[in-house]
């Protein structure tokens, strides 16, 4: 099984709300990443989580703060975010290790900031 | 040096042609490189992947070719068939940990019948 699953599929906020992501996998992998990814473009990395640990922060802002509950859940929580967030937002995961670093993403959540 | 370049930007192929997508690379402690599938409003989906011990890896109708000297890699789609058409994402990263992958610029690729 190499299923990623995100909720929500589709999500509509004002730049005042607080809302969030959820991301969730059961392959046993240790390494979860958050993506946003514009029309058009290749995914771009936000935060990777190793080992439950926040080990990459691609100087994201504040507005974003990611969060992993446990090996299998990662979050991300939204507040005040503007118009040009809008982008779907995908969730992956991987193993640690030599020869495992396959990532594995999950179908995204769009977002759009209105 | 962390890019990789991908081309062409877009692709349209008739049913049962081949379609071909390069990449090409710079950084050389890449060792590990992934080809992904993406629909409209879908997440991307791992394809195949090859690392630079071996030029040619093949599963179905997909075939990566690696070039380590030239530090180029390419996808070939045989007999490319309408459900193919998608976005390609090549992609590269180091090997071992976690790691932060460098992805192409992605080929929109389109099978007509």
């Amino acid at each position: 099984d190499t299923e990623v699953t995100q909720t929500p599929k589709h999500l509509v906020m004002g730049m005042t709300n607080k809302k969030s992501l959820k991301c969730e996998q059961h392959m046993g992998h240790r390494a979860m990443y958050w993506y946003k990814q514009k029309a058009k473009k290749p995914p771009e990395l936000m935060f990777v989580y190793s080992y439950e640990k926040l080990s990459i922060n691609e100087s994201v802002p504040s507005r974003f703060s990611p969060e992993c509950p446990n090996s299998s859940l990662l979050n991300l929580h939204l507040h005040a975010l503007q118009p040009e967030d809008s982008a779907l937002y995908l969730c992956a995961s991987s193993q640690v290790g030599s020869l495992q670093e396959t990532q594995y993403f999950g179908p995204g959540t769009r977002l759009l900031v209105l | 040096q962390q890019q990789v370049k991908q081309s062409p930007q877009s692709l349209i192929v008739q049913k049962g042609g081949i379609s071909i997508i390069n990449c090409a690379y710079e950084n050389t402690a890449f060792d590990y490189f992934p080809w992904y599938q993406q629909f409209p409003g879908k997440g991307p989906a791992l394809l195949i992947a090859i690392r630079p011990d071996v030029s040619e890896k093949k599963e179905g109708r997909f075939t990566i070719s690696f070039n380590k000297s030239a530090k180029q890699f390419s996808l070939h789609i045989m007999d490319s068939q309408p459900g193919d058409s998608a976005t390609y994402f090549c992609a590269a990263s180091g090997s071992g940990g976690y790691q932060k992958v460098t992805f192409g610029t992605g080929t929109k690729l389109q099978v007509i019948p």
